[in-house]
């Protein structure tokens, strides 16, 4: 069954530093999300993603975080300078079409610890 | 705005016991709504779901009914197993401008089934 993947599965990182986290979605899907749980909380949107530009984000998508598809696999989600409170779980999604009731996969998620 | 409601954690019962997890939600507009599961080390798999009102939602012996009267989307099984422990996640998602689908996620509820 195709899955949505997403490296590194756990990544450490000082506070401002820069980090990269990749996701490649199911191969026929058109619409792209992040979404992050921080430890013992919801799971919240960060972003949604569909040709080639973002479609909508929330207020926790400030400037310091940033997405792209590089090429016609890849989904990345870019943090610029890592805050303490940005340490959470990153999970990357892809669905096939928009409309609403359509699933939605969720790769297994990157989890983020800033020290 | 969207909300989702669910009852808190964790819920521990013994194999083949009855399963009840409560979620109700807020909602702007129509949704649909959505049961994810997290397994101890995975991602967030969809359980089921229900796209309109009296729809039920079903699989692996789970389901949920979408009652648009007291706005309530509660999980079920009749028997659940050892290898139904893990985290249980009500959302919804309603249509945006902006394209793609976005879930508003409940808190989670862990669910442990012992012997």
């Amino acid at each position: 069954e195709p899955e949505v993947t997403q490296t590194p599965s756990h990544q450490v990182t000082q506070m401002g530093q820069e980090v990269i986290l990749r996701c490649v979605p199911i191969s026929n899907h058109l619409y792209f999300y992040w979404y992050r749980q921080i430890l013992g909380q919801k799971v919240e949107f960060l972003v949604s993603f569909y040709n080639n530009e973002i479609s909508e984000k929330s207020e926790i998508f400030d400037d310091q975080f940033s997405v792209e598809r590089p090429d016609g696999s890849n989904f990345t989600l870019k943090i610029r300078s890592t805050k303490l409170e940005d340490s959470a779980m990153y999970f990357c999604a892809s669905s096939d079409k928009g409309a609403l009731g359509n699933t939605i996969y969720f790769g297994e998620g990157s989890w983020l610890t800033v020290v | 705005g969207n909300s989702v409601t669910q009852m808190e954690g964790p819920v521990t019962l013994s194999e083949e016991a009855f399963l009840t997890i409560n979620c109700t939600y807020t909602a702007t507009g129509y949704p649909s709504l959505f049961w994810y599961v997290q397994y101890p080390g995975e991602g967030l798999q969809l359980l089921l779901k229900a796209t309109k009102a009296d729809d039920k939602g079903s699989n692996k012996g789970f389901e949920a009914t979408y009652r648009k009267e007291t706005t309530s989307f509660h999980l079920e099984k009749g028997s659940v197993q050892v290898s139904d422990s893990a985290v249980y996640f009500c959302a919804l998602s309603d249509r945006r401008a902006g394209g793609g689908n976005k879930l508003t996620f409940g808190t989670g509820t862990q669910l442990k089934v012992e012997l």
